[in-house]
């Protein structure tokens, strides 16, 4: 069975870069699509982006300046990484895998999250 | 962007129906897809997926859930509500991408 974990500092600073890791077992990540979604204080979630089972990405325009999602296939990992956050970023982050099928739509496996919290 | 409307929350008896709804700005429709999914998360879990494509069942799922909709209007259903059901629901539509949007989520309260 699939799954995934996240994990990174809990504690971020002001205008500094915000790096996460989710390790995934049971699954490769050069098959499917694999995504971050965050969920922010008051409940609002957010999908950040997505990279594919060939390392390709899309993500979402509102955070397209500072957002990269990166993998590395040999330790089965997938990585966040977020550039010059603010107070604003501060949420619980998940990791997530899409369902099986050609084209992703849906998550179907979620990581348990982490929160990130944005302070000095 | 396309923005899910959701009510905020809704309190139900045990045994009773709860009817939940999410309507999107734009349709989310594509021929016979219907790009609309729902999940449920509790406190201090991650969410699970519930519906996939506004009417699918995910794996693992009871059947007193069930979803419903087209174009701009989606309804998760449970019926009969249990205890365990207290939680909070997302809808998430994939019509449009990037982005993947979500509801502001709908909780389940008792009554």
């Amino acid at each position: 069975e699939v799954q995934l974990q996240e994990s990174g500092p809990g504690l971020v600073k002001p205008s500094q870069s915000l790096s996460l890791t989710c390790s995934v077992t049971g699954y490769s990540i050069t098959s499917n699509y694999w995504g971050w979604i965050r969920k922010f204080p008051g409940n609002k979630m957010e999908w950040m982006g997505y990279i594919s089972y060939s390392g390709s990405t899309s993500y979402n325009p509102s955070l397209k300046s500072r957002i990269s999602i990166t993998r590395d296939t040999s330790k089965n990992q997938f990585f966040l990484q977020l550039n010059s956050v603010t107070t604003e970023d501060t949420a619980t982050y998940y990791c997530a895998r899409c369902h099986d099928g050609y084209y992703p739509n849906w998550f179907a496996y979620w990581g348990q999250g982490t929160l990130v919290t944005v302070s000095s | 962007d396309i923005v899910l409307t959701q009510s905020p929350a809704l309190a139900v008896s045990l045994g009773q129906r709860a009817t939940i709804s999410c309507r999107a700005s734009q349709s989310v429709s594509i021929s016979r897809y219907n790009l609309m999914h729902w999940y449920q998360q509790k406190p201090g879990q991650q969410p699970k997926l519930l519906i996939y494509r506004a009417s699918n069942l995910a794996s693992g799922i009871p059947a007193r859930f069930s979803g419903s909709g087209s174009g701009t209007d989606f309804t998760l259903t449970i019926n009969p509500v249990q205890a365990d059901d207290i939680a909070t629901y997302y809808c998430q539509q994939s019509r449009e991408s990037p982005p993947w949007t979500f509801g502001g989520g709908t909780k389940l309260e008792l009554k």
